[in-house]
Formats: structure tokens, sequence, C-alpha cells
């Protein structure tokens, strides 16, 4: 059945490592989204991609990179750069990414920086 | 700066009776609204959406109410359920598809 999965569910990583969260879609949606989420701030966007091979900038980029080199997936790599890293860390798709699309969600990943 | 706000972080009802969730938003460009719904350690699941087209919207016991010239948006959920306890969080959207979400409210629902 169709769906986003993220993979791992919970991740330990020490200070100064990259570390790379999956985000995979069997829903054929052509957008894709990560956020990151902390205590009492809501969600907040990382990177998105509209379409495959092209990504953009969110609100809160630095310290991350992505890449959309497959239509169904969408990593996210936190980089040594990332201040603090430490999140719930979600990622979403949309059929496209413009007009009023309702955003699916993954199950999330917890990263916690050691 | 923070186009969309949820300024009440808490809200407990009792079982039966309704909860009123609220949303306020600053960009007169907004043009759609959503709500979600998230569990502990969950992704959030969408719930309801408004278009600005309109001042109401109702699915089941959940309803949103739309007022343009207030920039003010609301849930009401009724009757409220245990199993609504969760958070919720409203986005809006001007056809861009980046969804700005407002802090979420925690809702707890006692029997």
């Amino acid at each position: 059945d169709g769906g986003i999965t993220q993979s791992p569910k919970y991740l330990f990583r020490k200070e100064g490592q990259n570390v790379t969260l999956s985000c995979e879609q069997n829903l054929n949606h052509d957008a894709m989204y990560w956020y990151r989420q902390d205590p009492g701030q809501g969600l907040r966007l990382i990177y998105y991609s509209q379409i495959v091979n092209d990504f953009q900038k969110g609100d809160i980029a630095e310290g991350y990179s992505v890449s959309r080199e497959k239509k169904e997936s969408f990593p996210l790599t936190v980089t040594s750069a990332q201040k603090n890293p430490t999140a719930f860390y979600l990622c979403a798709s949309s059929l496209s990414g413009s007009g009023h699309n309702e955003q699916f969600f993954g199950p999330g990943t917890r990263l916690t920086v050691l | 700066d923070q186009q969309v706000k949820q300024n009440s972080p808490s809200l407990s009802v009792q079982e039966g009776r309704i909860s009123i969730l609220n949303c306020d938003y600053t960009n007169s460009m907004f043009d759609y609204f959503l709500w979600y719904k998230k569990y502990p350690a969950e992704g959030p699941t969408f719930l309801i959406s408004i278009s600005s087209i309109k001042d109401k919207n109702e699915d089941g016991r959940f309803t949103v109410f739309l007022n343009k010239s207030a920039k003010h948006l609301s849930l009401h959920i009724v009757p409220s359920q245990p199993g609504d306890s969760a958070v919720y969080f409203c986005a809006a959207t001007n056809q861009g598809g980046k969804l700005i979400f407002g802090q979420g409210t925690e809702l707890s629902v006692k029997p």
C-alpha cells in the first residue's frame, strides 16, 4: 500500500559526524519536503523539492543538504555544521509543488547527538 | 516573524464537550488553510482544510471556520473524545505549495 517511509526511527550520532536520513514515497508525488520539529516551535521547513533534480532551501537550511535524484527518494544529510541537530525530523510529500495540495507525512526520525 | 500563530499551547476539555482550537495569521496572501493532528513520535495526519473563498467546512465531528477580516480560523470538535487527545497544527499556504505551520496546540480530552 502507498505511503511515505522514513528510516531509521531513532538515530544517534556523535558530535562532528554527518548523518543521512532516508525518505521514500510510493505515492507518485512530484513534491517532497523536510521539516524539523522542536518543542513549542511547530514544524519548520528545511528543504523542499518540487520536481526531480531540483530543490530549494527552506527557512532553516543551514547545516543541511539534500538530493533528489529519483522521484521517490529525498534523503536529508545533517552535517557537522548544523549547530543544534537534535530534533524530530519529518519528511512529507504532495502531488504537486504548487497550488493547494495536502502534504502527507512520514512517521519521522528522532535524531539525538551525543 | 511568525506568520501563523497558535497562541494556546494547550487545551483541556471534558469528553462529550466541544473543543475549540484557534489560529491567527498575518499574511493576507494565504488562500488555503489546513489542520493536522499529531500523536507523539508520529508524523502529522491531515484532518480538514478550507479555501479562502469559504467561511466554513465541515467533516463529521470536525468543523473549520475562517474569518478573513480577522485573519483567524478555528477548529471545532464536537463531541470531543479521548482519542482526539493530540497536538493540533494549523497551516497556511498561498499557491506556492509550501505550508507555514503554527506552533501547535496540545488538546487533552478527559473521560
